[in-house]
């Protein structure tokens, strides 16, 4: 199946600074990504969705100028948690999808385990 | 908003048994999906059915989609050990929801 890739796998930060997340399809053109987020022991929330050279779209709650989302190419969006905190402290999963077609099949993310001490 | 809901919430069973899991959802649909995700670790695709179908099998798995009770369910059929995770359904209207999953755990 397709594969898509986030990078890192990890990150520790201080509380303050900015992490950028990648994420990447790397056998196919993801025309729109999704960036998730799970709590511990909790589902999967949807942050955002992205098309490529478009804005993001935002799900109702989430900051976009805390969660800045970039998807300048058809297979690379990156995530910027900014000013990050302890509360931002999460697994995030990104998704693509080849087309914009909601009946086309959504390809994961291994996930970004982000710490924020 | 999170429009999916699975239960049970966890499940226990002895390896080589069935396992059922079912999920339930608000509002109407195009499709729906069903991952697992081992622990701390990204979701997996499963399989996915379409409204117009009623049942879809891969595998040890099989699907069923009421869509007149909003409803579908997931059979682990000889479930072993490696089958421990969490599954999430996930549906679709304009963009996919996640349920709060099922955590499966096969005792070997």
């Amino acid at each position: 199946g397709a594969v898509v890739s986030q990078h890192p796998s990890r990150v520790i930060c201080k509380s303050g600074t900015s992490v950028k997340i990648e994420c990447r399809s790397l056998d196919f053109q993801a025309t729109t990504m999704f960036w998730y987020r799970q709590f511990p022991k909790k589902s999967l929330m949807l942050m955002a969705t992205s098309n490529e050279g478009s804005k993001a779209t935002y799900e109702q709650g989430v900051e976009k100028d805390k969660f800045l989302i970039n998807h300048a190419s058809l297979t690379l969006s990156t995530l910027t948690v900014t000013s990050a905190h302890p509360e931002d402290s999460s697994f995030y999963i990104c998704s693509a999808r080849a087309g914009t077609s909601i009946s086309e099949t959504q390809y994961f993310g291994p996930g970004t385990r982000l710490l924020v001490l | 908003s999170q429009q999916g809901e699975e239960d049970p919430q966890a499940l226990s069973i002895q390896e080589g048994e069935n396992a059922t899991m079912n999920c339930s959802y608000k509002t109407s649909i195009n499709n729906l999906q069903w991952y697992r995700q081992n622990s701390g670790r990204g979701l997996v695709h499963l399989i996915l059915i379409r409204s117009n179908e009623r049942e879809k099998h891969s595998g040890r798995l099989r699907v069923t989609l009421d869509t007149s009770k909003k409803s579908s369910s997931l059979l682990i059929t000889a479930s072993r050990a490696a089958d421990t995770a969490s599954y999430f359904c996930a549906t679709d209207g304009n963009q996919f929801y996640f349920g709060t999953g099922t955590s499966l755990t096969v005792i070997p």
